[in-house]
């Protein structure tokens, strides 16, 4: 069975900072990987989408890595900035049998860019 | 930009009773899915949709969940009478193919007391 673990569970920083999220899933027999952002009480928005055939994938400040054999992914963001504040979350998609896309989600890693 | 959405936002029900949350996926998607998300909890896979069938459920989609596809637009998790622990946030997904991009709605609360 799939496990995902994020940590941090929770990062605080300093606005303008450099940081890094990371992901790692149990079971590396993986179709892709997407990184969500959740804000408080609301949906989730993907972020980025990595392929299991690709190692990295990036969107303006994003950049988002894939080490499918060691089971893990990490989400770097660039200059931080208060409106980056939400909740971080890492699904994965299982490969092989009748899986349909279904995602395995992370816990999240609940971040905080203050002034 | 063309997104899921999901009607009520927010719902409040007696237990015992039937509720029925709506959702509307993007247009030229194929692929359906509900998640939901208990408070403090990580967002949990119930079921998937393909091809106007069921492709997978949860072990938490029993006999209570069913799901449907009334027509070309609208997709459906009916939950026939609620528990308390059936209270949390319900997420309706879509994607264009079987592992490509999934694009969620802002979910609905429900509530029941």
């Amino acid at each position: 069975k799939q496990e995902v673990t994020q940590i941090p569970a929770a990062l605080s920083v300093p606005e303008g900072e450099n940081l890094v999220l990371n992901c790692s899933f149990t079971d590396s027999a993986i179709y892709n990987l997407q990184w969500f952002r959740q804000d408080p009480g609301k949906g989730l928005t993907s972020l980025l989408l990595i392929q299991s055939s690709q190692r990295e994938q990036t969107s303006g400040r994003l950049n988002a890595s894939l080490d499918k054999s060691s089971g893990r992914s990490t989400l770097y963001i660039a200059a931080s900035q208060p409106g980056d504040s939400a909740t971080y979350l890492c699904a994965v998609s299982n490969a092989g049998g009748t899986s349909y896309g279904k995602l395995t989600f992370g816990q999240g890693t609940i971040l905080t860019v203050h002034p | 930009e063309p997104e899921v959405t999901q009607t009520p936002s927010h719902q409040v029900t007696q237990m015992g009773q039937e509720v029925i949350l709506r959702c509307v996926p993007i247009s030229n998607h194929l692929y359906f899915y509900w998640y939901r998300q208990i408070l403090g909890q990580k967002v949990e896979f119930l079921v998937s949709f393909y091809n106007n069938e069921i492709s997978e459920k949860s072990e938490i989609f029993d006999d209570q969940f069913s799901v449907e596809r009334p027509d070309g637009s609208n997709f459906t998790l009916k939950i026939r009478s609620t528990k308390l622990e059936d209270s949390a946030m319900y997420f309706c997904a879509s994607s264009r193919g079987e592992n490509t991009e999934a694009f969620f709605g802002q979910g609905t609360r429900l509530t029941v007391v």
